[in-house]
């Protein structure tokens, strides 16, 4: 069955960095684009970024533009978010999703995972 | 930015009777809308898809229906486990999600 296991939160001072990954399984890594999907304590989901399935094309939301970057790795069914320079309002759970489809500019998401928590406090 | 707007903000309904959730789109997104259903604690589940067709595993008595901007999720008949945030969310222009219904049980 499809997996998605998200890991690599933790409690980060503002202006460090942190890298969070997303184990895939159940299904073929290599044929779907990929999303994350974060959410703040009590508030609702906001769309971080999607890499397409081959990773020709990766784009933002643009409040991480320049501070987040998506990549994945295809032989070993891994996402993966570099996030820098932290701030407070990046405090959230962040879910890697799987899209639909390919190649796409918006799409819905069948699978998540549980999620990682971010807590960016001094 | 396409905005979207659920309403209401909460509803309180009985188990057993009808849930009906509304989804408003800032501008035409055609079919392209989805509903998620949320649990304390747990990760977002995807319930419907492209307007009105349920996702893998999802009972009957969920239903989508609408197109352009406005959008509903009917519940037939509440049981004790459909009581739980729920979220629209359109992908027609990238992507982008209402605030929330939260379902409470009355």
């Amino acid at each position: 069955q499809v997996q998605l296991v998200d890991s690599g939160g933790g409690v980060v001072q503002p202006g460090r960095s942190l890298r969070l990954s997303c184990a895939a399984s159940g299904f073929t890594f290599s044929t779907y684009d990929m999303h994350w999907v974060r959410q703040a304590p009590g508030k609702g989901l906001e769309w971080v970024a999607i890499i397409w399935y081959d990773a020709s094309n990766k784009y933002y939301a643009d409040s991480v533009k320049g501070r987040f970057t998506i990549s994945r790795d295809n032989s070993k069914g891994i996402l993966y978010l570099q996030i820098n320079s932290l701030r407070a309002e990046d405090t959230a759970m962040y879910y890697c999703a799987r899209g639909s489809g390919r190649q796409s500019y918006g799409d819905f998401f069948d699978y998540w995972g549980q999620g990682a928590l971010v807590t960016v406090s001094s | 930015e396409i905005v979207m707007t659920q309403s209401p903000a909460t509803l309180s309904v009985s188990p057993g009777e009808r849930a009906t959730l509304s989804c408003r789109a800032s501008e035409s997104v055609s079919s392209n809308l989805a509903w998620y259903q949320q649990k304390p604690g747990q990760a977002p589940r995807l319930l419907i898809y492209r307007a009105s067709s349920r996702a893998t595993g999802i009972p009957a008595r969920f239903s989508g229906s609408g197109s352009g901007t406005d959008f509903t999720l009917t519940i037939s008949s509440l049981q004790s486990e459909d009581f739980a945030v729920y979220y629209c969310q359109q992908f027609n222009n990238w992507t982008t999600f209402g605030q929330g219904t939260k379902l409470e049980m009355k």
